[in-house]
């Protein structure tokens, strides 16, 4: 079974820190993702990476950066954490496919408090 | 533009009754990928099927069973004889050409299937 790991379930962090989001997968998926679920809003993504080293931005990048210097893990940066940033956050992998037509592994998200 | 809408924010049935989740898409590529995943309150989306464009043939899982109809943009998903552990929130998905790896969810819809 695909395994997505994140490095935590609750975090409660203060504004202006510098927050690490980690996400590890164990099936040599080369697209990983983050998104962001609040109430009403359903998932948007952040950013995804198609390769190491590589990412490209989702429908809501700003505040956020990203790292993948490993196939397995896709970090979530929070340069200065906002109270708005609050929310929960999911990773996701899913194999390469020509146009997104695999489906994606989800981990079990990290519900994020910025106070 | 891509879009998802799941206009059912939220449904209460009773156990045994059957319910249908209705999702409508747009999208301009004549290739794309249909999507619904599961998200119990451990929070963690567990995908269910992937459909698609080219194949419009519905699809029975044991009491799920989905409804795929292009002339409507619409990807329709009924659980037969509900039980309490279908309790979750439901999200569809579309993933097209334009997109590339990006997929597009829809907000959600949650159900409670009450004993």
């Amino acid at each position: 079974d695909v395994k997505v790991t994140q490095s935590s379930r609750y975090l409660v962090k203060r504004t202006g820190e510098k927050v690490f989001l980690e996400c590890v997968q164990d099936m040599d998926h080369e697209n990983m993702f983050w998104y962001r679920q609040d109430p009403g809003l359903g998932l948007r993504l952040i950013y995804f990476s198609y390769d190491v080293k590589m990412k490209e931005k989702g429908d809501i990048p700003e505040g956020y950066s990203v790292s993948r210097e490993k196939k397995e893990r896709f970090s979530l940066i929070l340069e200065s954490a906002s109270t708005n940033q609050t929310s929960m956050y999911l990773c996701a992998s899913s194999p390469l496919g020509t146009s997104g037509s695999y489906e994606q592994y989800f981990g079990p998200g990290t519900r994020l408090t910025v106070t | 533009a891509q879009k998802v809408t799941q206009a059912q924010t939220e449904i209460s049935v009773v156990e045994k009754e059957d319910v249908t989740l209705d999702c409508v898409y747009e999208t301009r590529d004549t290739t794309y990928y249909l999507f619904w995943y599961k998200q119990p309150p451990s929070g963690e989306l567990v995908f269910l099927i992937r459909r698609n464009s080219f194949d419009e043939q519905n699809e029975i899982s044991g009491r799920y069973s989905w409804n795929f109809q292009k002339s409507t943009s619409s990807f329709n998903f009924t659980i037969t004889a509900s039980q309490v552990v279908d309790s979750a929130v439901y999200f569809c998905a579309l993933s097209d050409l334009s997109g590339t790896y990006k997929y597009i969810f829809g907000t959600g819809t949650r159900l409670k299937v009450l004993a």
